[in-house]
């Protein structure tokens, strides 16, 4: 069964203060590992797909990565503006539908 | 195209009534989802079309769910006989083809069932 693991399930950090968050998958044919940016209230925010293992992807502060069994995204000197959740999903060649992780709330104090 | 566009925002409906939500996806996007989100979870997989055509259902979806997307633009999502476990965002998200950049969501419509 196609599965997606995220962690931790919350985490604060000072400002300026790097860190990684998790993802964990197990999928049959993966046909793209997608990040997604929450705001409390609102619908998800696209922010990278990556296809294959060893692909990296940079916006801005955030920098994702892809191996065969996880990924990462990491988070470079953080502001109180990237405060939010962030979510996981893969898509399978088995079907259409995109599988969400649970999140990981990111809290940046100034 | 300012892009997905839900219908209402919030609901608050009494138990046991029928619910309807509406959709409106990016003009030129052919695939709707409608994904349900409950506080502290990820986006749970409800239904897919393409075009007009209904292509994948959760087997979680019971029988008290239906989507139609007529003439593959809108879609309405609809729920009979309310339950309280029903309360959760209800996410809409469209993309062209498999959405290799990605699905819009959009802001979802809150359904409080008291």
């Amino acid at each position: 069964e196609d599965q997606v693991t995220q962690s931790p399930e919350a985490l604060r950090l000072q400002e300026g203060e790097s860190s990684s968050l998790n993802c964990s998958y197990t999928v049959s044919g993966l046909r793209g590992l997608f990040w997604y940016r929450q705001d409390p209230g609102k619908g998800p925010e696209f922010l990278f797909t990556l296809y294959s293992a060893g692909e990296e992807k940079e916006k801005e502060r955030l920098k994702a990565t892809l191996t065969k069994k996880e990924s990462f995204l990491h988070i470079t000197a953080p502001k109180p503006e990237d405060s939010a959740t962030y979510l996981c999903a893969v898509g399978s060649s088995n079907t259409g539908k995109l599988i969400f992780g649970q999140g990981t709330t990111l809290q940046v104090k100034p | 195209d300012t892009g997905v566009s839900q219908d209402p925002r919030h609901k608050i409906t009494k138990r046991g009534q029928n619910v309807t939500f509406r959709c409106d996806p990016i003009s030129e996007h052919n695939r709707l989802y409608w994904y349900r989100q409950t506080l502290g979870q990820g986006p749970e997989f409800l239904t897919y079309f393409q075009n007009e055509a209904q292509l994948e259902k959760s087997r979680l979806l019971s029988d008290r769910f239906s989507a139609e997307r007529p003439k593959g633009s809108f879609s309405t999502l609809e729920i009979q006989r309310t339950e309280q476990g029903d309360s959760a965002m209800y996410l809409c998200a469209s993309s062209l083809g498999q959405g290799a950049t990605g699905y819009t969501f959009g802001s979802g419509t809150r359904l409080t069932v008291v």
